[in-house]
């Protein structure tokens, strides 16, 4: 069945550290991916997404380029900052399908 | 646009109580999610509706837990009776069919002691 792993946490960088979360997929069709983030106390965010191979995601500094060639969907940043501080979850949709299916998820501390 | 709504946030019961959570979706959002999150795990899905009916629910424990969506809008899910591996934290989330729009509520956190 469909699976997601992401890089094991947690993760601590100082502030304006770059940031690479690994993340992985399997899949017997063409999935869209998306990175989701969970703030403290709230509930879970769509952070970018990208449908097709190649597509390029982006949202708040963040990146992440869909690569099929090596089935991943890293999330990466040049700049992070203590704001950025969350738990931060790699998904996949499959085609023709609505649910989700998660990656275990990151927690990421930055330190000022 | 008001979010997904849950109650309540957190829920302490005793092993072999029942349990029941309530989700109001978007408003217009015709699909409705229930996903278990279980400490250090990402979110899994337990059901999914589509209006009134049930999309999924392969991932169900339906010998304990049963959920249901009456006019297509509110749902609840109950647990009856709970384990301590039922610890968790249950979401909720909406979106419009085909959209890759999820709204996920701030969950309810259930722990089984």
């Amino acid at each position: 069945g469909d699976s997601v792993t992401q890089m094991e946490g947690p993760v601590t960088l100082s502030e304006e550290a770059f940031l690479t979360i690994n993340c992985t997929y399997t899949a017997t069709g063409y999935p869209s991916l998306f990175w989701y983030v969970q703030y403290p106390g709230e509930g879970l965010q769509l952070l970018l997404k990208a449908t097709k191979a190649d597509d390029k995601g982006s949202n708040k500094g963040f990146e992440a380029t869909y690569r099929k060639e090596t089935t991943s969907f890293h999330l990466e940043k040049g700049s992070v900052q203590v704001s950025d501080s969350a738990v931060y979850f790699c998904a996949l949709r499959d085609q023709g399908a609505q649910k989700l299916v998660f990656g275990q998820g990151t927690r990421l501390t930055i330190n000022p | 646009e008001a979010g997904v709504a849950q109650s309540p946030r957190y829920k302490i019961i005793e092993k072999r109580q029942s349990v029941a959570f309530w989700c109001n979706p978007i408003s217009g959002h015709a699909t409705l999610y229930w996903y278990q999150q279980i400490l250090g795990q990402g979110p899994k899905l337990l059901i999914q509706f589509q209006n009134n009916g049930v999309v999924d629910d392969s991932q169900l424990p339906k010998d304990r837990f049963s959920a249901e969506r009456l006019k297509g809008v509110d749902s609840t899910l109950k647990i009856q009776p709970a384990k301590l591996e039922d610890s968790a934290v249950y979401l909720c989330a909406s979106s419009l069919p085909d959209s890759y729009g999820y709204t996920f509520g701030s969950g309810t956190r259930l722990t089984v002691v």
